[in-house]
């Protein structure tokens, strides 16, 4: 069964406003990821953040991770039509390994 | 530095038929991984290893075999190919479980007919 799971499962904004979705997940874990993919496309690894972790960012990326409530949350500040894609989280499905699954994902438009 | 590529980058099969896929990493990385990506379900672990000569199942093996006989090269068999295996199959490397950021081919698409 899939690790994760995104919610929405689509969203669509204006250029400039901001897009959060969020990923919940089943089992304990060691970090969490976040990829982009572009139609078509292989996946993007964008961010990383470990289980120790509350909050990271980078550039207009901000995610957040709440081990209590099993659940992460990518916010994109000031979107642009170039983030248009689908965004998936990704984790271990068991502690102690690396199988790293995803879930679903959020497909993100952003009209210009 | 060409990362992660996958071979060939579309085929068609016709239903009983065999082939593989290859996938080739030149980052030194340790764990390698297959996925297959369906509409709407993202991304599905068909089988991942954890370094040369390891192979291990993920959550949907069946129908599959994988061999790492070189730590570079991770390919992935279809023995008997079946109309339910039609999809895109992606292939991933990462360097370490400390260091999982995963590196993605451009992907497969394959169809069975």
């Amino acid at each position: 069964s899939q690790q994760g799971e995104e919610d929405p499962q689509a969203l669509s904004i204006q250029e400039g406003e901001n897009a959060t979705m969020n990923c919940s997940y089943k089992t304990s874990i060691n970090n969490l990821q976040w990829y982009r993919q572009n139609s078509g496309r292989g996946l993007v690894h964008l961010i990383l953040i470990r289980s120790n972790e509350r909050e990271k960012h980078s550039g207009r990326l901000r995610v957040t991770l709440d081990t209590s409530k099993k659940s992460s949350s990518l916010l994109i500040t000031a979107s642009r039509a170039a983030d248009t894609a689908s965004y998936f989280c990704a984790t271990a499905a068991n502690f102690n390994n690396n199988d790293m699954r995803f879930g679903a994902g959020t497909r993100l438009t952003v009209k210009p | 530095n060409a990362g992660v590529t996958q071979t060939p980058k579309f085929r068609v099969l016709k239903t009983g038929q065999s082939m593989t896929l290859l996938c080739a990493q030149d980052m030194n990385h340790e764990y390698m991984y297959w996925y297959r990506q369906d509409p709407g379900m993202g991304l599905r672990l068909i089988h991942y290893s954890v370094g040369e000569g390891t192979t291990a199942k993920g959550e949907v093996p069946d129908g599959y075999n994988v061999s790492r006989l070189k730590k570079q090269n991770f390919l992935l068999g279809l023995e008997s190919a079946a109309p339910s295996q039609t999809s895109v199959y992606f292939c991933a490397s990462s360097y370490s479980r400390a260091d999982p950021e995963a590196f993605f081919g451009q992907g497969t698409r394959l169809t069975v007919v």
